[in-house]
């Protein structure tokens, strides 16, 4: 089975604080995911990596900078955390091969931003 | 860009009632996935479609992918309480480079509501 873990469930901070998401997958896979998830709005892409330290801008970047050091972790960084950027944060990874539109997600992270 | 349009946006049914919803894009798609998100949990893949008219099943449930690629269907047969949730269509996003590196466009996703 694909595992992804997220490294908090819930996490609260204030604005302006630098925060770390960290997601890692345990099956090699090429692809890894950032979704930030809003009532009303479903699941908006923030950034995604085809392979280590490769990242491409999604649909919402702004605010948000991703690593990728080592094939199994992406880490979602927010430099000055804002209260517009409180939201459920899930990550998400996919093979390279032929089934790479199968994404897998994490569990989430739920941010408060206060 | 693309879009997916997932109806009906909500549903409230009776437990052991059958369920169906349907989510239809601007383009053509090659592949169609169905979600299933739990309250508070991440999605979790249900079904993948990989060729028009196919028909899938996992369950209780069936997906079919249209002949005209351009929508999909998913059932839920007997309904029970833990089949509520939000489920969620989704296809291949736009194509850069040669590949979509498994960039996904979702649905707005349908709310499932079953009375015991």
């Amino acid at each position: 089975d694909v595992k992804v873990t997220q490294s908090s469930r819930y996490l609260v901070k204030r604005t302006g604080e630098k925060v770390f998401l960290e997601c890692v997958q345990d099956m090699d896979h090429e692809n890894m995911f950032w979704y930030r998830q809003d009532p009303g709005l479903g699941l908006r892409l923030i950034y995604f990596s085809y392979d280590v330290k490769m990242k491409e801008k999604g649909d919402i970047p702004e605010g948000y900078s991703v690593s990728r050091e080592k094939k199994e972790r992406f880490s979602l960084i927010l430099e000055s955390a804002s209260t517009n950027q409180t939201s459920m944060y899930l990550c998400a990874s996919s093979p390279g091969w032929e089934r790479y539109n199968e994404q897998f997600f994490g569990p989430g992270t739920r941010l408060t931003v206060l | 860009g693309q879009q997916l349009n997932q109806s009906p946006q909500s549903m409230f049914i009776q437990e052991g009632e059958d369920v169906s919803m349907n989510c239809t894009s601007s383009s053509i798609f090659n592949t169609w996935l169905w979600y299933k998100q739990d309250p508070g949990e991440g999605p979790v893949l249900l079904i993948a479609l990989y060729k028009a008219g196919e028909l899938t099943s996992n369950g209780r449930l069936t997906a079919q992918f249209g002949i005209t690629r351009k929508d999909s269907f998913l059932n839920i047969s007997a309904s029970i309480p833990s089949d509520v949730g939000i489920y969620f269509c989704a296809g291949p996003g736009l194509i850069f480079g040669g590949t979509s590196y498994g960039k996904l466009t979702f649905g707005q996703g349908t709310i499932l509501t079953v009375h015991p």
